[in-house]
């Protein structure tokens, strides 16, 4: 069974950081890229990251871009997503979602989500 | 940076025909995908490379393109149909774009 499993979110202070990690399983995970999207409470998906199977490639979206970075752990079948300087509008559920880009399969399988919320 | 451009909502009776479009100058050098997100649940892809239809995906769900604009259509919708649609392309930067979404409300 193919599962994503997201993990590390929490309330934070404006400023703070946070480490969100995605866990694979029941699949081949270094031939798959993964990126993580965004959804604010009420609000649409916002894509922030992509990595590619190798972690050779990596994109970052221009509203987090220098206060984000994307790695990947293809042993422990792991992405982590390290964000810095958080601010209000950080608030959301952070997904990582797994892509065959060579296949043009989009995201094709979603974790459940770990809610990250920036307060004081 | 890079937009995309779809209609708030969209309304529909039972059995009827639902199109949703979705705009980007990318169009059609880059492909667009369509995903379905029920409340509370993470999103799930319904339509790749303009018009694919992944497996498992009803055949009710169909995607088209035409010059700039890409379209969904939901045929003879159903009630577990309402949902928020979010078209998603690329840029000729790498980056992943969504579209605002559409929320399709069944009558």
């Amino acid at each position: 069974e193919v599962q994503l499993v997201e993990s590390g979110g929490g309330l934070v202070q404006p400023g703070g950081s946070l480490r969100l990690s995605c866990e694979a399983s029941g699949f081949s995970f270094i031939s798959y890229s993964v990126n993580w999207v965004r959804q604010a409470p009420g609000k649409g998906l916002e894509w922030v990251s992509y990595i590619s199977p190798s972690g050779s490639n990596i994109y970052y979206a221009d509203s987090v871009k220098g206060r984000v970075a994307i790695s990947r752990d293809n042993a422990k079948n792991t992405v982590s997503l390290q964000i810095n300087s958080l601010r209000d509008e950080d608030t959301s559920v952070y997904y990582c979602a797994r892509e065959d880009r060579n296949e043009g399969s989009g995201l094709d399988f979603w974790g459940q989500g770990t809610l990250v919320t920036v307060s004081s | 940076s890079y937009e995309l451009t779809q209609p708030p909502s969209v309304s529909v009776s039972p059995g009827q025909t639902a199109k949703i479009t979705c705009s980007g100058d990318a169009f059609p050098q880059q492909y667009a995908y369509w995903y379905q997100q029920k409340a509370g649940q993470a999103p799930v892809v319904i339509i790749h490379k303009d018009s694919e239809r992944p497996s498992g995906i009803p055949e009710r769900f169909s995607g088209s393109s035409s010059g700039t604009t890409v379209t969904l259509t939901i045929s003879g919708v159903q009630a577990g149909d309402e949902a928020d649609y979010y078209c998603q392309s690329t840029d000729s930067s790498g980056a992943y774009v969504f579209g605002p979404g559409t929320k399709v409300t069944v009558l």
